[in-house]
C-alpha cells in the first residue's frame, strides 16, 4: 500500500515553545490530508482537513491559531502546535487521501510531550 | 447530525472464535466506508467499501457494505491473539468530510 511518513515520531518540548510535525505522502499525491489527535484508549478525533493550496478546515472546538496547518504541496502537510502547553501532550496522527482511488492511509503518528 | 456508530465497543473471545464487528452510519452524500486496525500506533488500512453487497476479503478478514440499511460488518474467522486490536470504522461523505466511529476493542485470549 501507499506510504505516509510522519516526522518526528516523538518530540518533547518545553511549555510555551512551538512544535512542527510533518506529514508526507511518499509515493502518491494527496490533495487532501487529515490531522487527528488521539488520547489513550480513545478513538481518533479529527482536528482539521487540509487541502493543498487552500486554508485548512477545522473541526468545531479546535483552535486554528493554536494548531496551524499548512498544505503547501501535494505531498506535504505540516501541523504546528504553537505555544504548547502540557495539556497539548497527545498522539497526533495524519492521514492522506490518494487523489486517484480515494483510499486513505495513515502516518505512523507523533507523540508530543510538553513539559 | 452525521454520525458513525460501532458496536460492540469491546469484545473478548478465545482463539478460534469467529467475530463480527458492526458499523452503522448516518451521513449525507455517502462516498465510502473504511475499516482500519489499530494496535499500538497508527491505524493500518484493511478495506475500503463503496458498493453494496460486494464482499471484500483478505485472509481471515472479510467485510461487506449495505448502503440501503446503512451499515457494514467486519468478520474475522478463526481468530488469533494477533488479531487483538482496536478496529476503527470511518465514513467519507460530501466532498471532503470524514468521520470515525468510536472503535471496537477486540481481545483474543489464547
Amino acid at each position: 500500500g501507499a506510504v505516509v511518513s510522519q516526522h518526528p515520531s516523538w518530540v518533547i518540548c518545553k511549555s510555551g515553545t512551538s512544535v512542527k510535525i510533518e506529514c508526507r505522502s511518499l509515493d502518491f499525491q494527496a490533495t487532501t490530508m487529515f490531522w487527528y489527535r488521539q488520547f489513550p484508549k480513545q478513538s481518533l478525533m479529527l482536528m482539521a482537513t487540509s487541502n493543498e493550496g487552500s486554508k485548512a478546515t477545522y473541526e468545531q472546538g479546535v483552535e486554528k491559531d493554536k494548531f496551524l496547518i499548512n498544505h503547501a504541496s501535494l505531498t506535504l502537510s505540516t501541523l504546528t502546535v504553537t505555544s504548547a502547553h502540557p495539556e497539548d501532550s497527545s498522539f497526533y496522527i495524519c492521514s492522506a487521501r490518494v487523489t486517484v482511488g480515494n483510499t486513505i492511509y495513515f502516518g505512523e503518528g507523533s507523540w508530543l510531550t510538553v513539559v | 447530525e452525521d454520525k458513525v456508530v460501532q458496536s460492540p465497543l469491546s469484545l473478548v473471545v478465545h482463539e478460534g472464535d469467529t467475530v463480527t464487528l458492526n458499523c452503522s452510519y448516518e451521513v449525507t452524500n455517502f462516498r465510502s466506508l473504511l475499516w482500519y486496525k489499530q494496535e499500538k500506533k497508527a491505524p493500518t488500512f484493511l478495506f475500503m467499501l463503496t458498493s453494496s453487497g460486494i464482499e471484500k476479503k483478505s485472509g481471515r478478514l472479510s467485510s461487506i457494505l449495505d448502503k440501503k440499511e446503512l451499515f457494514s460488518i467486519l468478520n474475522i474467522t478463526a481468530t488469533q491473539t494477533g488479531d487483538s486490536a482496536v478496529y476503527l470504522c470511518a465514513v467519507t461523505y460530501n466532498n471532503n468530510d470524514m468521520r470515525f466511529g468510536a472503535g471496537t476493542r477486540l481481545t483474543v485470549k489464547p
